[in-house]
């Protein structure tokens, strides 16, 4: 089972500061990562796929990085509504599918 | 536009039985494999389960094998998990996953969940 680590697990920041998430697999997962958005009292909603791919309307200031065991999202000016959690998860050793714990940016 | 409604969830004693119902629309349903992912309050992300656009596979968590079944009707447009044997630590929001495509397991749209609690 590919147990993946994030860190920090919260993250204090401002608007319009750089965020930095990272993520780590105990395996290689080659690409086969994805970045997913929790607002409270909402569903999850898909940022990036495979490691750098940004999903369908999420803004240019979410990118992703990484392959194999260490992973980075990171948001290159934090606007008020990216303040939510955020989870990494990985498609390439499973079952089965795995998630990060997450890491809370407020 | 992908839209996912579940339905079905509810108050339970340990050891009943539920059946989820999910409610796909917005897409050719057939071409996609779909997943149930629940989170139990205050809690994280936990993969319970997932099946293929032709439902010639799935797969299921440790934690929901011999309980669980997922299944589909492609003619209704809709995914369904069976859960039996219910314990308290199943409790959560169970969302119904669109998948990213037939056994691709990035999760491109969820819906907005439906509840579980396991109490007697």
């Amino acid at each position: 089972e590919a147990v993946l680590t994030q860190s920090p697990a919260t993250l204090s920041l401002s608007p319009g500061e750089r965020a930095t998430l990272s993520c780590r697999a105990s395996q290689n997962v080659e690409i086969y990562l994805a970045w997913y958005q929790q607002k409270p009292g909402q569903s999850p909603r898909l940022l990036i796929y495979d490691a750098s791919n940004r999903a369908n309307g999420i803004p240019a200031r979410f990118s992703g990085s990484g392959s194999g065991t260490d992973f980075t999202l990171t948001i290159s000016s934090l606007e008020p509504e990216d303040f939510a959690v955020y989870y990494c998860q990985q498609r390439k050793n499973w079952p089965p599918i795995t998630f990060g714990q997450g890491t809370r940016l407020e | 536009e992908v839209q996912l409604v579940e339905s079905g969830g509810s108050l339970v004693q340990p050891g009943g039985s539920l059946r989820l119902s999910c409610a796909a629309s917005g897409f050719t349903f057939s071409r996609y494999s779909m997943t149930w992912v629940r989170q139990a309050p205050g809690k994280g992300l936990e993969w319970v389960t997932s099946i293929s656009g032709n439902s010639d596979k799935t797969h299921s968590a440790d934690s929901a094998k011999g309980r669980f079944t997922i299944s589909r009707d492609n003619s209704r447009t809709a995914v369904y998990l069976q859960m039996n044997s219910l314990r308290a630590e199943d409790t959560a929001v169970y969302y119904c996953v669109q998948d990213g495509g037939d056994w691709n397991e990035t999760f491109q749209h969820w819906g907005r969940g439906t509840l579980v609690s396991v109490s007697s």
